[in-house]
């Protein structure tokens, strides 16, 4: 079963706003990995973070890794029509033996 | 730059046919993983390998079958397909299952089974 809860499912956003995602779970996890996925294309990892409290960017986008090794958050400032996608969130943890679990996805919808 | 290539990329099959997926990947990686992506689901794993000539089985196995004879190459099969297996498949791979495992993927392959 989904050990990631990601929300929220879809999100329907004016060009320019700011968007926020969150991935939780009651496992902690070494790892949090934030990917996209186009239309048709596979997941591309868009940050990796790996120390509690870290905090990391790639361009318009920020991601935190959670103090208590439970959750992330993914920031997008100022979207634009191509953030369209789908958003996902993965951790690492040793006790699902360094294998990757995925949250069920952010669907990214933006109006021009 | 190739990275993770998967073929076919569509398919349609019927009910109780057979086929295999081909994953190839060039960047000499050891790990190598098959996920199926439902909506509403994200990814799960179906079966993965940590080197060539060996596979484990990941958190959804049951009707498929995978062979890892060369290391750039994952191998997915359907012995007797379902219309439960219609799904997107993707292949991935990455350098070490360490605690960073960061997996790179292919562009996916879509089947139906009618």
């Amino acid at each position: 079963g989904q050990q990631l809860n990601q929300s929220p499912q879809s999100m329907f956003i004016q060009e320019g706003e700011d968007v926020s995602m969150n991935c939780t779970s009651s496992s902690i996890f070494n790892t949090w990995l934030w990917y996209k996925q186009d239309p048709g294309e596979g997941p591309v990892l868009l940050i990796a973070l790996y120390k509690a409290g870290e905090l990391t960017s790639n361009g318009r986008l920020t991601a935190q890794f959670g103090i208590t090794r439970k959750d992330s958050f993914l920031n997008i400032s100022a979207s634009i029509p191509s953030d369209v996608g789908i958003y996902f969130c993965a951790g690492v943890s040793a006790g699902y033996g360094n294998k990757l679990v995925f949250g069920a996805g952010t669907i990214l919808r933006v109006k021009s | 730059n190739a990275g993770v290539t998967q073929t076919p990329k569509f398919r349609v099959l019927k009910t109780g046919q057979s086929m295999t997926l081909l994953c190839a990947q060039d960047m000499n990686h050891e790990y190598m993983y098959w996920y199926r992506q439902d909506p509403g689901m994200g990814l799960r794993l179906i079966h993965y390998s940590v080197g060539e000539g060996t596979t484990a089985k990941g958190e959804v196995p049951d009707g498929y079958n995978v062979s890892r004879l060369k290391k750039q190459n994952f191998l997915l099969g359907l012995e007797s397909a379902a219309p439960s297996q219609t799904s997107v498949y993707f292949c991935a791979s990455s350098y070490y299952g360490t605690s960073e495992n960061i997996q790179y993927f292919g562009a996916g392959t879509r089947l139906s089974v009618l």
